[in-house]
C-alpha cells in the first residue's frame, strides 16, 4: 500500500553544520512530492517542494533531492540555525491526486548551539 | 490574506457531545482537507474537497461529517465525539485539486474528548 516513512525519527546537529533528512515512499505513481517544517503548537508551513521530473531543487538554504530508482527523496539543511529546530514532514501527492497528501511520520531537528 | 484560519484552537468535549470545528480560507482555493495528528505520528486524512458541492472521503472519515457549501468553508463536524478522536486537527487548502500544489495549513485545533 501507500506509505511514506522516514528513517530517523529524530536528529541532532551542531549549529552551522548541514543537515539531511530522509523520506522513503513506496507509491512509484506518486509525481509530486513536499517537505513540511512544524514548529511546535503551529500548523505545518512549506519548506520547498519538487516534481518526478526533477532530481534536484534549491531554494534558501535547502535541498531538496529525489532518487526515483529507489523511492528516496531527502531533505538538506545548509549552516543549521537553531530557529531550523522543528519537526519535518514529508508528504507525496496520493494514487488518483484530488490534492490529497500522504503524509510521512515526521524527524524532529533539534540544533544545538 | 489571513491564509486559513481555523477556530476554535481549544476544545474540551465530553464523550458523545458533538461539535463543529471551523476553518476558512480566503485564497480562492479549490481544494481543501482535514487531518488529525497524533503524538508521534504524521497527518492522517479524515475528508477532503475538490470544489463546492463535492467532498469525498480521507483515510480515517468514521465519526466525521464534513460539508462544502462555498469555496470559502470546509466545517468538519463531529456528531458524537469519543476519546478516540482526542487529537490536533489542521485544515488546509491548495490551488490545484490536482495534487501538485502546495496545501497551506491553519494553526489547527487542539481537542479533547473526556
Amino acid at each position: 500500500g501507500e506509505s511514506v516513512g522516514l528513517h530517523l525519527p529524530t536528529l541532532s546537529v551542531q549549529e552551522g553544520d548541514n543537515s539531511i533528512i530522509n523520506c522513503a515512499y513506496s507509491n512509484s505513481a506518486s509525481d509530486y512530492f513536499i517537505w513540511y517544517k512544524q514548529e511546535s503548537g503551529k500548523g505545518p508551513q512549506f519548506i520547498i517542494d519538487i516534481r518526478s521530473n526533477m532530481d534536484k531543487r534549491q531554494g534558501q538554504r535547502v535541498t531538496v533531492l529525489l532518487n526515483k530508482t529507489v523511492k528516496h527523496l531527502s531533505l538538506q539543511i545548509a549552516a543549521t540555525q537553531p530557529g531550523d529546530s522543528a519537526v519535518y514532514f514529508c508528504a507525496e501527492n496520493g494514487v488518483g491526486g484530488g490534492g490529497k497528501l500522504i503524509f510521512g511520520q515526521g524527524t524532529e531537528l533539534s540544533v544545538k548551539p | 490574506n489571513a491564509g486559513v484560519t481555523q477556530t476554535p484552537k481549544f476544545q474540551v468535549l465530553k464523550t458523545g457531545q458533538s461539535m463543529t470545528l471551523q476553518c476558512a480560507q480566503d485564497m480562492n482555493h479549490e481544494y481543501m482537507s482535514w487531518y488529525r495528528q497524533d503524538p508521534g505520528m504524521g497527518l492522517r486524512l479524515i475528508h477532503y474537497s475538490v470544489g463546492a458541492g463535492i467532498t469525498d472521503q480521507g483515510e480515517v472519515p468514521n465519526g466525521y461529517n464534513v460539508s462544502r457549501s462555498t469555496t470559502e468553508d470546509f466545517p468538519l463536524r463531529l456528531l458524537s465525539a469519543a476519546p478516540s478522536q482526542t487529537s490536533v486537527y489542521f485544515c488546509a487548502s491548495s490551488y490545484s485539486n490536482r495534487g501538485n500544489t502546495e496545501a497551506f495549513f491553519g494553526q489547527g485545533t487542539r481537542l479533547t474528548v473526556v
